[in-house]
């Protein structure tokens, strides 16, 4: 299963929006709706930000936002934070009934 | 609160085994199914296994399959994953995480997703 293909980085000013993309195959990300998202600060473990492609786990800013169109999927994250800084990941599951993670991206706040 | 700690990490020389556990607390761990997610250094994340709730069902990444076995024991909360055959390309932080479940009204389904994760546990296989 070959990862997800992600932009390796992504940048924006504080109040800015950043999309960060996410392509998979029909095989994945074009099958199922059961597509997420992940944020890892250097040296933390991952943090679930968005699940079925939209949903947002309590807790998490309404500045994140998730979509989907054919085998790409989206991460869009408005009003950018200082905070926001660091790797994203997208998940999806798979027709083999095993799970892939995109190879990641890194959000700079300038 | 949701926990889980992995332990069982270390040093280990090309062909040698390791078993990592994962412990979890703070939910019903039985009715949740687990994974195992690592990462290499500076790389990415990268999915290895999954069981179900009660162990009965597990899955493996082609890179792992025969090498690799996961198990659970309900009763200790504790998840594991053995690993034999290491290669220098097994080094990475493992990561157990929980799968997302939801419940209605009248059933409760598990997500494919991960919404809670441990601190990971550093593996490095070097001679």
């Amino acid at each position: 299963q070959s990862a997800l293909t992600q932009p390796p980085s992504v940048s924006g000013s504080p109040g800015q929006s950043v999309t960060i993309s996410c392509t998979g195959t029909s095989s994945d990300v074009g099958s199922y709706n059961r597509l997420s998202w992940y944020q890892q600060p250097p040296g933390t473990a991952p943090k679930l930000m968005i699940y079925e492609v939209s949903i947002r786990p309590s807790g998490v800013p309404d500045r994140f936002s998730g979509s989907k169109s054919g085998n790409t999927a989206s991460l869009t994250i408005s009003g950018l934070q200082a905070e926001d800084e660091a790797d994203y990941y997208c998940s999806s599951y798979t027709s083999s009934s095993t799970w892939v993670f995109g190879g990641g991206t890194k959000l700079t706040v300038l | 609160e949701v926990q889980m700690v992995e332990s069982g990490g270390g040093l280990v020389q090309p062909g040698g085994s390791l078993r990592l556990s994962c412990a979890a607390s703070g939910f019903t761990f039985s009715v949740y199914w687990m994974h195992w997610v690592r990462q290499a250094p500076g790389k990415g994340l990268v999915w290895v296994s999954h069981i179900n709730g009660d162990g009965s069902s597990t899955r493996y990444a082609d890179s792992v399959k025969g090498r690799f076995t996961i198990s659970r024991d309900n009763a200790k909360n504790t998840l594991y994953l053995q690993m034999n055959s290491l290669r220098a390309e097994d080094t990475a932080v493992y990561y157990c995480a929980r799968a997302g479940r939801y419940c209605s009204s009248t059933s409760c389904y598990t997500g494919d997703y991960f919404d809670y994760w441990g601190q990971g546990t550093l593996v490095t296989v070097s001679s």
